[in-house]
């Protein structure tokens, strides 16, 4: 079954750093992008970071450049966020999530939509 | 960069049709496929459309997908409408510095 669990998330203090992991399973993991999504309490969607395959191509939204990073270790089929800084706007769950990709023959087609997520990780940034 | 814009609830009865919008603030709704999630209370998000109208396997046709340029919006539509389907929807594109781009999000009421 292809799975993602994330872990890492807690109770922090605004200024503060937490690192979240996903664990991956199920699937080749290291030929997926992957992402970061949140979604603050009772709130909406807000994609957060993305990481393609390879770790070449690192995107991240305005809202966390410079404070928050992605990376991956495709060795051991890991996703993290180092998030920094943190601020009460931050609170949320925290998604890890897998781009859609099809291979057709030779050709790798990356598609714009997220077909596999986690179940969350709650951040909360609390004095 | 841009925005979808949602309603932020609807409602409809059982086995009825109901649609929502998501329209885009700037640029043309057609430049970048639309995608749609349903996200139960207490659940991740499920894609039930992608590229505009293609549905995932598994989704029923119940659930389809358009795009219209002269209103410069996504839609979705669900038809026969089961208590089921009450769930908060987004809509989803991307904006040309490769960075995803949510609506705001509606609740579906089914009653």
């Amino acid at each position: 079954e292809e799975q993602l669990v994330e872990s890492g998330g807690g109770l922090v203090k605004p200024g503060g750093s937490l690192r979240l992991s996903c664990a991956a399973s199920g699937f080749t993991f290291s030929t997926h992008s992957m992402n970061w999504v949140r979604q603050a309490p009772g709130r909406g969607l807000e994609w957060v970071s993305s990481i393609s395959a390879g770790s070449t191509y690192v995107y991240s939204a305005d809202s966390v450049k410079g404070r928050f990073t992605i990376s991956r270790d495709n060795a051991k089929n890991s996703l993290f966020l180092q998030m920094n800084s943190l601020r009460v706007e931050d609170t949320a769950v925290y998604y890890c999530v897998r781009r859609s990709r099809a291979v057709l023959g030779t050709t790798v087609l990356e598609y714009w939509h997220f077909d596999l997520w986690g179940r969350g990780t709650l951040v909360t940034v609390s004095s | 960069n841009f925005m979808l814009a949602q309603p932020h609830s609807v409602s409809e009865s059982p086995g009825r049709t109901v649609t929502i919008s998501c329209t885009r603030s700037s640029g043309d709704i057609g430049s970048n496929n639309v995608q749609w999630y349903q996200q139960r209370p207490g659940s991740a998000p499920t894609t039930v459309i992608y590229e505009d109208n293609e549905r995932p396997s598994g989704v029923p046709d119940r659930f389809s997908g358009s795009i219209d340029s002269s209103s410069n919006s996504a839609s979705l539509t669900i038809s026969g409408l089961k208590t089921e389907d009450e769930a908060d929807y987004y809509c989803q594109s991307y904006d040309s510095s490769n960075r995803w781009v949510f609506g705001g999000g509606t609740k579906l009421t089914v009653l």
